[in-house]
């Protein structure tokens, strides 16, 4: 089956404490991204990467990392430094940069 | 960045209504894409439509994108039809999404 697969599905984390999030494409798409979403908001853009090796930080990356080290792969790191990390974590890949885009089934973040 | 704008906020049908969900933005795009948001946070792609008409079943979509709108049609909801639709728009790179219409169908 070809999909997008994020995972773990919910994630509870102390204060002060880093954690990645996965994302996993067999799409063979070249473009991947990450969306953050709060309760009752629509979603917003952390990073994207248009092809193996290069990102780039969208509107909210502070306090965020990411690699894109193999195209179907695409890590999400909240550090510390991320605010108010609470939130739902989306992840989405499009065939190339700007095309029709594909989400997987999220992430709920907590911190404690 | 652009401003996207959906309308109504919230709205509540009966089973069997029809519904005309809106969404405007400030700027040209290249793209744009219709989402709903099932009630466990999945999005699920229904239209990817810069500009035209496209129908899928009981939905279809109109862009006009030189009047800077799109419109989702919902004809005949169904209690399944609940949730938050989304509309999104790419100026190159980046996709922007509104703030959605949360629907609500009640048998």
């Amino acid at each position: 089956d070809g999909g997008i697969t994020q995972s773990p599905k919910y994630l509870f984390r102390k204060e002060g404490q880093n954690v990645t999030l996965s994302c996993e494409q067999n799409l063979n798409h070249d473009a991947m991204y990450w969306y953050r979403q709060d309760p009752g908001q629509g979603l917003r853009l952390i990073y994207y990467s248009q092809i193996v090796n290069d990102f780039q930080k969208g509107d909210i990356a502070e306090g965020y990392s990411v690699s894109r080290e193999k195209k179907e792969s695409f890590p999400l790191t909240v550090t510390s430094a991320q605010k108010n990390p609470t939130a739902f974590y989306l992840c989405a890949s499009s065939r190339i940069s700007g095309n029709e885009q594909f989400f997987g089934p999220g992430t709920r973040l907590t911190v404690l | 960045g652009i401003q996207v704008e959906q309308s109504p906020p919230d709205l509540i049908l009966q089973e069997g209504a029809n519904s005309t969900l809106r969404c405007n933005f400030s700027d040209s795009v290249n793209n744009l894409q219709w989402f709903h948001q099932n009630p466990w946070g999945q999005l699920i792609n229904l239209f990817y439509i810069p500009s035209g008409t496209k129908q899928n079943g009981r939905l279809s979509a109109t862009t006009v994108a030189t009047e800077r709108y799109s419109l989702l049609y919902i004809s005949s909801s169904q209690t399944t039809d609940s949730g938050v639709y989304f509309c999104a728009v790419n100026t190159g790179n980046q996709f922007y999404f509104g703030t959605g219409t949360s629907l609500t169908v009640i048998p």
